[in-house]
């Protein structure tokens, strides 16, 4: 089975800074990365599929790149509201696969 | 809109069931695969189980498999989890989702329900 770290596991920053989170998974899984947003005591939404498509209706200060095994998830510019647990999540081999999660939380 | 609602969730004591429902409103039901992911307390995402848009085709992570059976009813527009045997670990919240197959992505999600296994 395919495992899918991420790093960092939290992070603290301002409001108007850069964020990146990155995912990496154990083997290539070519672009079939995607990228959720969960908010506490919510369902996740996805934001990002295929690696770098940004789904319909989510702001444009966020954006992911990346294939094979290494992945990236920016906010380009932090908003109070983006305040939620971030997951990557991989499809291979008849089994889906979300990552640990990263925290994020304003300074 | 687009909407699922899930329902089912409660108490239920080790070696217990369950049958978890989904009611999905807003999209052509039959056209979609489905899924469940579940969420035990303070912890990650875990995906459960996949049904294809007719039911021929399913999956189930192997924490599930041979205790869990998913199923739909696409003249209902429901989807369905059965859950036997269940252990202190299934305890989670259940989301039920559609699935976007071209991307393998979760598109829309339920608010979930609570199932707790405990004696």
């Amino acid at each position: 089975d395919i495992q899918m770290t991420q790093s960092p596991s939290s992070l603290s920053a301002s409001v108007g800074d850069r964020v990146t989170i990155t995912c990496q998974a154990s083997q290539d899984i070519s672009n079939y990365l995607n990228w959720y947003q969960q908010k506490p005591g919510k369902a996740p939404k996805l934001l990002i599929y295929d690696a770098s498509n940004l789904e319909t209706g989510v702001p444009s200060r966020f954006s992911g790149s990346g294939s094979g095994t290494d992945f990236t998830f920016t906010i380009s510019s932090l908003q109070p509201e983006d305040i939620a647990t971030y997951y990557c999540q991989q499809y291979d081999n008849l089994s889906f696969t979300f990552g640990p999660g990263t925290k994020v939380d304003i300074k | 809109q687009v909407q699922l609602v899930e329902s089912g969730g409660g108490l239920v004591k080790p070696g217990g069931s369950l049958r978890l429902s989904c009611a999905a409103s807003g999209f052509t039901f039959s056209d979609y695969y489905m899924s469940w992911i579940r969420q035990a307390p303070g912890k990650g995402l875990e995906w459960v189980s996949y049904i294809s848009s007719s039911g021929s085709t399913i999956y189930y992570a192997d924490s599930v498999k041979g205790r869990f059976t998913i199923s739909r009813d696409n003249a209902k527009n429901s989807l369905y989890l059965q859950m036997n045997s269940l252990r202190a670990e299934d305890t989670a919240v259940y989301y039920c989702a559609r699935v976007r197959v071209a991307a393998h992505a979760f598109d829309i999600w339920g608010q979930g329900t609570m199932v707790t296994v405990s004696s």
